[in-house]
């Protein structure tokens, strides 16, 4: 059973270009969620898609925006870079109707360094 | 808004020994979840234990345990017998149970405890 996968692993990006990080949530999953992990940091959500619609967001700005898929998986787009987006992006996946207790399942994260 | 504290930015134990890692959080609500997540260098979040607020007992995993003081919004982790493999950063989470209809996975996430095993 494969679980939340996350590509690419690591990437590098200059100041003002744009990128694209991937996940395929575990199967059977229906929602996907995005955090970012700065260096030393706890995971801060980013935003959440569930029949390929935004669900909810946290604090970033329209920059960051996302995209699901008829399959459920997802992509995390984000413009305009800035030194400051250096961070592990991470997936996690769920199904909805669980319990709110349930348990997320994350991705091993795609690491974005902006020079 | 809701936040996760963890004073305790490293810690270190004995193998075999017993360490307990601190976690205070802040909500106004009633009805939350609270979680502890380990990271090791894989980076891949992983559950170590979850306590609902409206259930008095405290969870137990095994050789994991929580103390959960919902009055003053405490919730620390024990991790008894230590192991090598325990060696990770370990996150406190709080998620909201007032979400919609199950559909929100926010978790508010403390600034992590990097908790180091010694032989």
């Amino acid at each position: 059973d494969a679980g939340v996968t996350q590509s690419p692993t690591h990437l590098i990006k200059t100041r003002g270009q744009q990128v694209t990080l991937r996940c395929s949530p575990k199967s059977g999953h229906d929602t996907v969620s995005w955090y970012q992990q700065a260096l030393g940091q706890g995971p801060q959500f980013i935003f959440q898609y569930y029949e390929e619609e935004e669900r909810q967001r946290g604090n970033f700005p329209d920059r960051f925006s996302g995209h699901q898929f008829p399959n459920y998986s997802s992509e995390l787009n984000v413009n305009a870079l800035l030194l400051g987006d250096s961070a592990l992006y991470l997936c996690a996946s769920s199904l909805v109707g669980l319990p709110l207790g349930g348990e997320l399942f994350f991705g091993e994260g795609s690491r974005l360094t902006v020079l | 808004a809701q936040t996760v504290t963890q004073s305790q930015p490293e810690m270190s134990v004995q193998e075999a020994e017993t360490v307990t890692l601190s976690c205070t959080y802040d909500t106004s609500e009633s009805d939350y979840y609270l979680f502890w997540y380990k990271q090791p260098p894989s980076r891949q979040m992983i559950l170590v234990i979850r306590q609902e607020a409206y259930k008095q007992q405290n969870a137990t995993e095994n050789r994991f345990s929580v103390n959960f003081q919902k009055a003053a919004k405490s919730f620390s982790l024990k991790i008894s017998d230590s192991q090598l493999g325990d060696a990770a950063m370990y996150f406190c989470a709080y998620r909201s149970a007032t979400g919609d209809g199950g559909a929100t996975n926010k978790l508010i996430f403390g600034t992590g405890t990097l908790l180091a095993v010694q032989p």
